[in-house]
């Protein structure tokens, strides 16, 4: 999974405080996508964004997350006032821009999550 | 009823076995599928994936998609003890937009 990187890998937070996730995707990808994975669940699909702009959030809650993708810098999904509900790992994709169907692309390249722990 | 279905296992089979691993889906609009293996503490990584019904085979793996009775699957053949990772299914409508992932299959396989 080289190539988008994410960091922390882990970070423990208390009840009530603020978590922020990076996300530098691949070179060259404009594309971010971010995803929710509970034990014993598949990953959940929660925004997609490209540069300055999120074109699908219908997976993010309605409430405490937020998620960017400046122009310059990483991706950040936000959560702010964390329950122990939020405790999951959260994965981060990438994609090119205009990727057409065929040939050997990848259409999404993951990096190795955040696991995010309330205490 | 969930979009992807996926059998979470355990599956385990001997070294060198042929795995079938499946998945279906209720969605008719999805029209691209994807296998993903997933090693424990890591990102998942692509593996195959297929626009449409039809097989793809990339080495020991085959997709096989068949749209008409809604049902996905990937093969592995002469398995291997490096193979032992979950293994989940992914559905989209678009190619590049939210992928609807199977909650995953854990495979070991046994030297």
């Amino acid at each position: 999974n080289a190539g988008v990187m994410q960091n922390p890998r882990h970070l423990v937070r208390r009840r009530g405080q603020e978590a922020r996730l990076r996300c530098s995707p691949m070179k060259g990808h404009s594309h971010v996508y971010w995803y929710r994975q509970l034990p014993e669940e598949g990953l959940k699909f929660m925004v997609y964004l490209q540069k300055e702009n999120i074109i699908d959030e219908s997976g993010m809650p309605k409430e405490r997350f937020s998620a960017e993708f400046p122009k310059e810098g990483p991706s950040i999904l936000r959560i702010q006032q964390v329950v122990r509900g939020d405790s999951a790992a959260y994965f981060c994709a990438s994609s090119p821009r205009g990727q057409g169907v065929g040939g050997n692309n990848q259409p999404q390249h993951f990096g190795d999550g955040t696991r995010l722990s309330i205490l | 009823q969930k979009e992807v279905e996926q059998d979470p296992g355990p599956l385990s089979v001997p070294e060198g076995a042929i795995v079938s691993l499946n998945c279906t889906y209720s969605n008719s609009a999805f029209q691209y599928f994807m296998w993903y293996r997933q090693y424990s503490r890591k990102g998942p990584e692509l593996l195959m994936y297929t626009y449409s019904s039809g097989n793809k085979e990339d080495g020991r793996f085959t997709a096989q998609v068949d749209k008409s009775s809604k049902y996905i699957s990937l093969f592995i053949r002469d398995s291997q003890p490096s193979d032992s990772a979950t293994y989940l299914c992914a559905c989209a409508r678009n190619y590049g937009q939210n992928f609807v992932f199977g909650p995953g299959t854990r495979l070991s396989v046994l030297p």
